[in-house]
């Protein structure tokens, strides 16, 4: 089975601080993902990346940056925390660049940014 | 520019009754249709997808979807409702012809079956 980890499934940080979110895929995948769901709202594509070294902005990339050095490792950096970016954060990957493939997401990251 | 719609927050359906949970999409293009569940304090999972071919699509844990084109919908279904099947359910768009391998999902819809 696909496994997608964040290391992370809560975190409590500090307005200003910097927060890095790891996500790890075991399964080769060329796509990966972060979304933010927030209540009412879904789930928001903040960033993607097809390739190592790749990136590309979704929806909402305001506050945040992203690295992919290695193809099974994508993370996540809220270089200055703010509270509204109090919310859960989910990484996905998918097999195959291009359409058509499921999204496999892990478990979770919960940050509260106080 | 794509979109879903699930125009119920929640819906509440006793044990054993059939359950429908609504979606409709927007795309200029063909779309490529997915369902995903979230079970409390979980990521989602895939349920279901259309991409071509018959319009009703069968899925996990008895879940089946039609793709309605005229109507622009892909409704998920179950016949008989479980009380594990309470979770927040996504309905996700993507256009088959833009290349970008994104998917815009819905809000949310939240299904409470009741024993």
């Amino acid at each position: 089975d696909v496994k997608v980890t964040q290391s992370s499934r809560y975190l409590v940080k500090r307005t200003g601080e910097k927060v890095f979110l790891e996500c790890v895929q075991d399964m080769d995948h060329e796509n990966m993902f972060w979304y933010r769901q927030d209540p009412g709202l879904g789930l928001r594509l903040i960033y993607f990346s097809y390739d190592v070294k790749m990136k590309e902005k979704g929806d909402i990339p305001e506050g945040y940056s992203v690295s992919r050095e290695k193809k099974e490792r994508f993370s996540l950096i809220l270089e200055s925390a703010s509270t509204n970016q109090t919310s859960m954060y989910l990484c996905a990957s998918s097999l195959h660049r291009g359409n058509t493939g499921e999204l496999f997401f892990g478990e979770g990251s919960r940050l509260t940014v106080l | 520019a794509q979109s879903v719609a699930q125009p119920e927050d929640q819906v509440n359906v006793a044990e054993g009754n059939p359950l429908t949970v609504k979606c409709t999409y927007s795309v200029s293009g063909n779309p490529y249709l997915f369902w995903y569940v979230q079970y409390p304090n979980r990521g989602l999972q895939f349920l279901l997808k259309y991409i071509t071919g018959d319009n009703l699509v069968k899925g996990s844990y008895g879940f089946e979807a039609e793709f309605n084109k005229s109507q622009t919908s892909f409704h998920l279904k179950k016949p008989s409702a479980l009380v594990s099947d309470s979770a927040l359910y996504f309905c996700a768009v993507e256009n088959s012809g833009a290349g970008s391998y994104q998917l815009t999902f819905g809000k949310g819809t939240k299904l409470s079956v009741i024993p």
